[in-house]
């Protein structure tokens, strides 16, 4: 069981609706959050990194948010663009550093016109 | 600066063939790492480098093994392919292995064992 859990797995919206993604951790001792973006055929691209003293961190049109007691974190994007369509990764970092990382499966948005 | 660059993109090999499946960076970074990402699953470490001639096991070592001769590059070998190491592969690198670094990837390579 992945201890990383992201919902929904996919999800469709229209061309600049908003839209927020979570992710439930239960992987510990947690360090770091970071939100990945992930085109379809490239690797994923870093959007925000968050420690667990930090509850909102932005870059852009995406927010993402911790809640380091309930170990949930969100990402939201605003006003949506179809370039937006790609997979949305959630990883988590342990004190260890890289070495100690676990990655989400996903969620694949999907924005049409 | 061409980043993380990986080479084949596509790969198809027979079950019991071997390969290296190579890796380069010119950001002078230390670490680098690979990762093997499968349908309904997030991606898995592989082996990782703390710098040249420094290599370890991460989740998923089986079946690869890893060299660092110089800190650009960071080729994986399949010694033996199996089926079940049809994947796509990415290796990624950033300036150390600490949690605050980013992480650069590759474009992948997609490999398919019949």
């Amino acid at each position: 069981k992945n201890q990383v859990e992201q919902s929904p797995q996919s999800l469709i919206i229209l061309e600049g609706k908003n839209c927020t993604l979570q992710c439930n951790y239960t992987v510990s001792p947690f360090s770091n959050l970071r939100w990945y973006k992930q085109d379809t055929g490239r690797g994923p691209v870093s959007l925000t990194i968050m420690t667990f003293s930090e509850n909102t961190k932005s870059n852009g049109r995406y927010t993402a948010t911790l809640d380091a007691d309930t170990k949930q974190s969100s990402l939201h994007i605003t006003a949506s663009q179809l370039s937006d369509s790609a997979s949305y990764i959630c990883v988590v970092i342990l004190s260890g550093g890289y070495q100690k990382v676990t990655f989400g499966t996903g969620t694949k948005l999907q924005v049409i016109p | 600066n061409a980043g993380v660059t990986q080479t084949p993109k596509f790969q198809v090999l027979k079950t019991g063939q071997s390969m290296t499946l190579q890796c380069a960076q010119d950001m002078n970074h230390e670490y680098m790492s690979w990762y093997r990402q499968d349908p309904g699953m997030g991606l898995r470490l592989i082996h990782y480098s703390v710098g040249a001639g420094i290599t370890d096991q991460g989740e998923v070592p089986n079946g690869y093994n890893v060299s660092r001769s110089t800190t650009e590059d960071f080729p994986l070998r399949l010694l033996s392919a199996a089926p079940s190491q049809t994947s796509v592969y990415f290796c990624a690198s950033s300036y150390s292995a600490g949690r605050g670094e980013t992480q650069y990837f590759g474009p992948g390579t997609r490999l398919l064992v019949l």
